[in-house]
């Protein structure tokens, strides 16, 4: 199993541009999250799906922050305009289902915004 | 808001001696608790889980340890090896069950392991 795969690995952007990262789930898992670590903040999620249905966007820091879910095997996270303070390391996670435990990530996005 | 948060930010250990790595919670809601490995660069590491009906789990060389009471949650390595080294997080659940990748995850704490 090649495990959650996130691309690009590494974003360095401009204050302003749109950022778009891109994640692939666990095949057959059903249960995507987005989540944001930092120094200060940690790890906190942002949103999360089950069956490509967003449930909880709690997280989302502002408008300026949008997720998507086309379909079973792919994620969008994008952020429209970049700020400095968006820059930090972006994990996607998938789970089997909502009731099945086991948190697995993908190795994260690293944004730096300039 | 309710949080789990880490006693100790940085533990040192030597190779072969047992680590133990500490958190405390706040909310007697939680009822799923896990702990994760993160190495510089790569992403949260499962290690071990457990629920809220049980009060210890192990797994290979790792031990959590439950205490619903004092709502404190540890994790024991035995034998620790210099691979070992990472930030450790315990995080908590509150979904009841409705969603386990729903966590709230506390600081970190650092494990060095000196050959």
């Amino acid at each position: 199993d090649a495990g959650v795969i996130q691309s690009p690995r590494h974003e360095v952007t401009e204050m302003g541009q749109e950022v778009t990262l891109r994640c692939k789930p666990i095949s057959g898992h059903n249960s995507l999250f987005w989540y944001r670590q930092t120094m200060m903040r940690g790890l906190e999620l942002l949103i999360y799906f089950n069956n490509n249905v967003p449930i909880d966007d709690s997280g989302m820091p502002e408008d300026r922050f949008s997720a998507k879910m086309p379909n079973a095997s792919f994620s969008t996270l994008k952020i429209q305009p970049s700020e400095p303070r968006d820059s930090a390391v972006y994990f996607c996670a998938s789970t089997l289902d909502a009731t099945n435990e086991k948190l697995l990530f993908g190795s994260g996005t690293q944004l730096s915004v300039l | 808001g309710e949080s789990v948060g880490l006693h100790l930010p940085t533990l040192s250990v030597q190779e072969g001696d047992n680590s133990i790595i500490n958190c405390a919670y706040s909310n007697s809601a939680s009822d799923y608790f896990i702990w994760y490995k993160q190495e510089s660069g790569k992403g949260p590491q499962f290690i071990i889980d457990i629920r809220s009906n049980m009060d210890k789990r192990q797994g290979q060389r790792v031990t959590v340890l439950l205490n619903k009471t004092v709502k404190h949650l540890s994790l024991q390595i035995a034998a620790t090896q210099p691979g070992d080294s990472a930030v450790y997080f315990c995080a908590e659940n509150m979904a009841g069950g409705t969603s386990y990748g729903k966590l709230t995850f506390g600081q970190g704490t650092i494990l060095t392991v000196h050959p």
